[in-house]
């Protein structure tokens, strides 16, 4: 299993300002991943982040909006830059596990980081 | 398109009653199929996982079925408890990627 912590937990933000949200994972994980939840909303996958490379962005995502950063195999950071009232969400990080041998991947995410932008 | 639809959206039901959430998905080709339970304000919490050749699996009070011929999914929850309030998600993962196809979930109210 994997245990994941998120900072900060929520955020109220002033639009134009920029947030960085840090993920913390207590092992090392090949697979980390950023995902975005707006409100009544199901999660959806804004990039995986690679751990020194670029991250892969999904479409509607772009690295100017949402840059992050991936030093090492336990820790990620995701920036919202420039946020204005439509980036009000929940954010979280995802990592997946590998188990039985490569046979099931087990997916486990953060508690989320609650954002609000006025 | 791969997707992943579930019903009922929402629930509402007494508590230690049993109830049965859905999933339809036209993912393909399939990998896998996992329900989380996502408390409000949480993260999402895995509760099962099922590979194409199981049709059975059970995690406490939790038991999900799945039927690939169909492309069907439920799960029974069973004596329910107030605990058991959250939103229910259905998620589908097909071969050889990494990314999971979410449904919109089901959002169960368990009521005293």
């Amino acid at each position: 299993s994997a245990v994941i912590s998120q900072k900060p937990s929520r955020d109220i933000c002033q639009r134009g300002t920029s947030l960085t949200i840090q993920c913390q994972v207590d092992s090392q994980v090949t697979m980390m991943f950023w995902y975005r939840q707006q409100p009544g909303q199901s999660l959806t996958l804004i990039a995986t982040a690679n751990q020194g490379s670029e991250a892969t962005y999904e479409s509607g995502f772009v690295i100017d909006k949402f840059p992050i950063s991936r030093p090492n195999l336990t820790f990620s950071t995701l920036t919202v830059s420039n946020m204005s009232p439509e980036d009000s969400s929940i954010y979280l990080c995802s990592v997946a596990v590998i188990a039985g041998g490569g046979l099931s991947q087990t997916q486990y995410f953060g508690p989320g980081t609650r954002l609000l932008v006025l | 398109k791969n997707q992943v639809e579930q019903s009922p959206q929402s629930l509402i039901i007494l508590e230690g009653k049993n109830c049965t959430l859905q999933c339809n998905y036209t993912v393909s080709p399939f990998s896998n199929l996992r329900w989380y339970k996502q408390d409000t304000g949480r993260g999402p919490v895995s509760l099962t996982i099922m590979t194409f050749s199981e049709n059975t699996k059970s995690n406490g009070r939790y038991t999900a079925t799945l039927d690939a011929d169909t492309k069907q999914s439920s799960l029974h929850i069973t004596a329910s408890q107030l605990s058991d309030s959250a939103s229910y998600i259905c998620v589908v993962s097909a071969r050889n990627t990494d990314k999971l196809i979410f449904g919109t979930g089901t959002r169960l109210q368990v009521f005293p």
